[in-house]
């Protein structure tokens, strides 16, 4: 049973659509985020939820929106996709706020 | 946030120990040292964490110096599986877990 997933891993798309990838996780955990690996493959923070709160938003462009139904799953939806939106994009929960991460396999989005 | 400084790359053979080192020269007495790796097309997977003592888990072991300005990621005998980036990462205990990944050490082990 896979911990986090998500969905799609791969994502090609042309710039200017809306595109959304999706996250969920089994794990019973309070805490959710996003993180983006870009092609020097520096991983960094975009957003957190916490009990599906927002609780970090990390200077992302306003296209990027996070959406959190519930404690299990934690949705990002891009709009008005840009060349330099490609990465990978990893999804991750923790137990709570200052507990280890569990990172889900990536999505690699390429927009053309 | 307090910054953490490691080689580019390492190299190693297989069944022989591995000693990733990491400096953190501005850490503060709140940080923890935590450490993750990626095998390659996949997530950062959490290896080991440590505050002031050494620890040991079913993955490594961390060595942290007793002024905590640096650490040592080792791992007893490598595997071809053990190939990965590692990273050394700094968590303030007391904020939320902003975890900051710096470029990591690319680990290569050799049969």
């Amino acid at each position: 049973d896979t911990a986090v997933s998500q969905t799609p891993k791969y994502l090609v798309t042309q710039m200017g659509n809306d595109k959304s990838i999706k996250c969920e996780q089994n794990l019973g955990h309070d805490t959710m985020y996003w993180y983006k690996q870009d092609s020097k493959k520096f991983l960094k923070i975009m957003f957190s939820y916490n009990n599906k709160e927002l609780i970090i938003n990390e200077t992302v462009p306003n296209r990027f929106s996070p959406k959190s139904p519930d404690k299990a799953h934690l949705n990002l939806h891009i709009n008005s996709l840009e060349l330099g939106d490609s990465a990978v994009y990893f999804c991750a929960s923790s137990p709570g706020q200052n507990e280890k991460l569990f990172f889900g396999s990536g999505t690699q989005l390429s927009v053309l | 946030d307090a910054k953490t400084t490691q080689p580019n790359s390492m190299e190693s053979n297989e069944e022989e120990p591995v000693h990733l080192p990491c400096n953190h020269s501005t850490i503060s007495g709140t940080d923890y040292i935590h450490w993750y790796r990626q095998l390659p097309s996949q997530g950062p997977e959490y290896v080991i964490h440590g505050l002031t003592s050494n620890v040991n888990n079913r993955m490594a072991s961390l060595a942290i110096a007793e002024d905590r300005k640096s650490s040592t990621l080792i791992l007893h005998r490598a595997t071809l599986r053990d190939a990965a980036v590692y990273y050394c990462i700094l968590h303030f205990s007391g904020g939320y877990n902003k975890l900051i990944f710096g470029a990591g050490t690319r680990l290569a082990v050799h049969p």
